[in-house]
């Protein structure tokens, strides 16, 4: 079956230190993204990857740093820089081509301490 | 700026019919989608629009009229499982790739 996954769902860290979560996509999607999500607020885009060893920043990027090594694989670092972590987070990927809906993740929950 | 407007909080009873409004002021405009997210999950695809109109895909119905900057989600024959977050977003002038611009959602809970 070709999806996204999210691991782990549930992460706790404590304060100051970073922390990667993992997202791979089996569905030869060029583009990946990630996104924050918290309580009352839309969903926000972190950074995103239009193509392998490429990468963007988005709108709230400051804390955070990403890879594009694989097709497959984009993973999120969340740095001690990022003042407030704690948050849902979900990755997503599209074909590449402007028009393309995206697919989402499970998401990570993480929680720091 | 860009915004992106839509109610907070819904309610409806089963097997009825709700409208869900979305809202939207961006830096052009490349399309509409509609998502539904449960809690604690992933958004799912729900439909696209790019031209004005209704896109009618079973119990749910999409409409664009780009001209207002203003889109509608209806849902029919309600049922429980359909209470979840509707999220509305809307992919404008972003210089040739997929970037969207998300709602904060509209939590819509169905009651018996």
């Amino acid at each position: 079956d070709g999806g996204i996954t999210q691991s782990p769902k549930y992460l706790f860290r404590k304060e100051g230190q970073n922390v990667t979560l993992s997202c791979e996509q089996n569905l030869n999607h060029d583009a990946m993204y990630w996104y924050r999500q918290d309580p009352g607020q839309g969903l926000r885009l972190i950074y995103y990857s239009q193509i392998v060893n490429d990468f963007q920043k988005g709108d709230i990027a400051e804390g955070y740093s990403v890879s594009r090594e694989k097709k497959e694989s984009f993973p999120l670092t969340v740095t001690s820089a990022q003042k407030n972590p704690t948050a849902f987070y979900l990755c997503a990927s599209s074909t590449g081509e402007s028009l393309g809906e995206q697919f989402f993740g499970p998401g990570t929950r993480l929680t720091v301490l | 700026g860009q915004n992106i407007d839509q109610p907070t909080e819904m309610t409806a009873t089963e097997g009825a019919i709700v409208q869900i409004n979305c809202t939207y002021q961006t830096s052009g405009f490349n399309g509409l989608f509609w998502y539904q997210q449960h809690a604690g999950e992933a958004p799912t695809f729900l439909s696209y629009n790019v031209l004005d109109g209704l896109e009618e895909k079973g119990r749910f119905s999409s409409f664009l009229s780009r001209s207002k900057g203003y889109s509608y989600l209806l849902l029919k024959e309600l049922q429980m499982k359909d209470s979840a977050s509707y999220l509305c977003a809307v992919r404008g002038d972003s210089g040739g790739y997929n970037k969207l611009i998300f709602g904060a959602g509209t939590r819509l809970a169905v009651h018996p």
